[in-house]
């Protein structure tokens, strides 16, 4: 079973590019997250879905942009890198609803130099 | 709003030792919990979750954790440590407001020891 599904793995961009990072899943779940993690924070949710067509700001958003494309599909979107954006991000998904467990992908590392 | 605190970074033991990794939690509306763990150069995946009912809960890989309301405490225990759950273990409550948004620990990095 593929899960959530994410790319690039690996990504370096120089500073003031911009990319995209594509996130997929194939358990017909309704939420859709991207997390940042980095040494010493934890996870920092950046924004979430909570069903296709709807987006919302998560606790570190500014930066970034995302899309929710459809059911499947959630991209997060970095317009113009900065080197604070250095970090491992983290697509998620869940059924949605309180309590209910959130899946994570493998993550991509993105470098910004 | 909630939040969760693991104390310290980094936790080593010896194999077949006991694992404890201590997690305390903030909220204003009882609380969903949950542990995850993350193996190297992986995403995290569920170990336990408390949402009602049974205050002691069974995961995978032979942990537990016991939700305390009185000391607001949700830790998570192992008896007998093993190699492979060398890993990071993170703590996590659900937010405020009926959300399925998750707010994480720092997180807490355990060395198994031969």
């Amino acid at each position: 079973n593929a899960g959530v599904t994410q790319t690039p793995k690996f990504q370096v961009l120089k500073t003031g590019q911009s990319m995209t990072l594509q996130c997929a899943q194939d358990m017909n779940h309704n939420s859709m997250y991207w997390y940042r993690q980095d040494p010493g924070m934890g996870l920092r949710l950046i924004y979430y879905s909570a069903s296709e067509g709807t987006t919302d700001k998560g606790e570190v958003p500014n930066g970034y942009n995302v899309s929710r494309l459809n059911k499947r599909e959630f991209s997060l979107r970095l317009e113009s890198a900065a080197p604070s954006q250095t970090s491992v991000y983290f697509c998620a998904s869940s059924e949605g609803g309180y309590g209910n467990t959130i899946y994570f992908g493998e993550g991509s590392w993105l470098t910004v130099v | 709003a909630q939040s969760v605190t693991q104390l310290g970074s980094h936790v080593s033991v010896s194999e077949g030792a006991l694992v404890l990794l201590r997690c305390n939690y903030s909220s204003s509306v009882p609380p969903y919990l949950f542990w995850y763990v993350q193996y190297p150069n992986q995403g995290l995946q569920l170990l336990l979750k408390y949402t009602t009912g049974a205050t002691l809960v069974k995961g995978i890989n032979g942990f537990e954790a016991e939700f305390k309301k009185s000391e607001t405490s949700f830790h998570l225990t192992k008896p007998s440590a093993h190699m492979s759950d060398a890993a990071e273990y993170f703590c996590a409550v659900a937010s405020q407001g009926g959300s399925e948004k998750l707010v994480f620990g720092k997180g807490m990095k355990l060395t198994v020891n031969p």
